[in-house]
């Protein structure tokens, strides 16, 4: 019972690079979202799918771009990375709306240098 | 807008103590409220959640929350802490039919369990 998924748990990227953070869910929830934890700032919602083809902005969702590719699988792009984006990424998933409640993947830490 | 605040940055209990983790909201409506909890180097976990009835919620873990109106609270309570419970809680509040972009965390308390 592998609940979200995320690949890789660790990155260090140079400032221009790109690249992208991949997030499958198992457990047929229609609704996908990608945050980010800073320090001090919490958790931040950068994007979210609330079903298969949609894809919407959230709080903070400058420099970074999204693909529901099907039902099970929301990924996180970084077209050129900057040190502002050094920060714990999570993919979390839910049965519909964020109030069923959300299941997380178990992050991505991002070093941009 | 909804907010969250979690008056408690940091609080240590010993292992057997009972706890309580204060969360206050506000919100115009009957909101959605949460617990969840994030052990190191982890995703977050929901512990309990609260959307009508009952004000005294139980959750995972041996936790529950009591809901309280009238001073915009929802407190989660434990009897006996395991060192296991060493963790970042977080409180957070939802609007109806959101999909995260009205859904507030709040700051979180993190809590340590002397042996």
């Amino acid at each position: 019972n592998a609940g979200v998924t995320q690949t890789p748990k660790f990155q260090v990227l140079k400032t221009g690079q790109s690249m992208t953070l991949q997030c499958a869910q198992d457990m047929n929830h229609n609704s996908m979202y990608w945050y980010r934890q800073d320090p001090g700032m919490g958790l931040r919602l950068i994007y979210y799918s609330a079903s298969e083809g949609t894809t919407d902005k959230g709080e903070v969702p400058n420099g970074y771009n999204v693909s529901r590719l099907n039902k099970r699988e929301f990924s996180l792009r970084l077209e050129s990375a900057a040190p502002s984006q050094t920060s714990v990424y999570f993919c979390a998933s839910s049965e519909a709306t964020a109030n069923y409640g959300y299941t997380f993947g178990s992050g991505t830490r991002l070093t941009v240098v | 807008a909804q907010s969250v605040t979690q008056p408690d940055i940091h609080i240590t209990v010993s292992e057997g103590a009972s706890l309580e983790l204060r969360c206050n909201y506000s919100y115009g409506a009957t909101p959605y409220l949460f617990w969840y909890v994030q052990s190191p180097g982890q995703g977050l976990q929901l512990l309990l959640k609260y959307f009508s009835g009952d004000t005294l919620v139980q959750g995972i873990k041996g936790f529950e929350a009591e809901f309280k109106r009238s001073q915009s609270s929802f407190n989660l309570r434990k009897p006996s802490v395991h060192w296991s419970d060493a963790a970042e809680y977080f409180c957070a509040v939802g609007a109806p039919w959101n999909y995260g972009q009205n859904f507030v965390f709040g700051p979180g308390t993190r809590l340590s369990v002397l042996p």
